[in-house]
């Protein structure tokens, strides 16, 4: 079984600040997948980005972008130019490719602050 | 393009009532996920399906809950009777195939579940 964990319960920033938002994961698969979900106050939750654990680049979308470490079982998220609409709680997930299935962590309350 | 549809938004019963949960999918997507979401946490699985077979219901309680996705589009999860543990919100989820690079889960808004 996989388990992911997101050590920080909550961070702040200060706007058009940069923040970095932890997880690590422990499994023994070698075919998977890393997202960061962001779910905003009251609304659905979307995909922020995406990285295949065969690819050794590290994932870029615009002002976020990931250090993943796949030794250390590492994928934190970084958000450059932080902005107030990215308020919202960020969920860290592990994708088991053969079983289709999907792992969340407890989530990072980000707060962005004026 | 609509996204996932999940109704009610809302639904607050009292303890040992029934209660039902829809969800419509994207058009095309053969994958729909449960998902029940505690306060404070992440979501955890409670059904996949793939087209109408249910391919994973480990994590579902089946003394109380049930699920169907009889054609293969929209799905419904009931609970019968409900807890006051099963407060919570409830995410439907949908994906164009599960095992593949083209894995990008879409999620609906959810059902929020007060049980009194």
């Amino acid at each position: 079984a996989q388990t992911v964990t997101q050590s920080q319960p909550e961070m702040s920033v200060q706007e058009a600040e940069t923040v970095t938002l932890s997880c690590t994961y422990d499994t023994s698969e070698n075919n998977y997948y890393l997202f960061w979900y962001k779910q905003p106050p009251s609304r659905q939750m979307i995909l922020v980005i995406r990285q295949e654990a065969y690819k050794q680049q590290n994932a870029t979308e615009n002002r976020f972008s990931v250090n993943f470490q796949k030794a250390a079982k590492s994928f934190s998220l970084k958000i450059s130019d932080s902005q107030l609409g990215d308020t919202a709680m960020y969920f860290c997930a592990f994708y088991n490719t053969n079983a289709g299935k999907s792992t969340f962590g407890d989530g990072t309350t980000l707060t962005v602050k004026p | 393009e609509a996204g996932v549809v999940q109704s009610p938004r809302y639904k607050i019963i009292e303890k040992k009532q029934p209660v039902a949960f829809w969800c419509n999918p994207i058009s095309g997507h053969n994958t729909l996920y449960w998902y029940l979401q505690n306060l404070g946490q992440g979501p955890e699985l409670l059904i996949r399906y793939e087209n109408e077979e249910a391919v994973d219901d480990s994590q579902l309680p089946k003394d109380r809950f049930s699920a169907e996705r009889l054609k293969g589009v929209d799905s419904t999860l009931k609970i019968q009777p409900a807890e006051l543990g099963d407060s919570a919100v409830y995410l439907c989820a949908s994906s164009l195939a599960s095992g593949t690079p083209r894995n990008e889960q879409f999620f609906g808004p959810g059902t929020r579940l007060t049980v009194l």
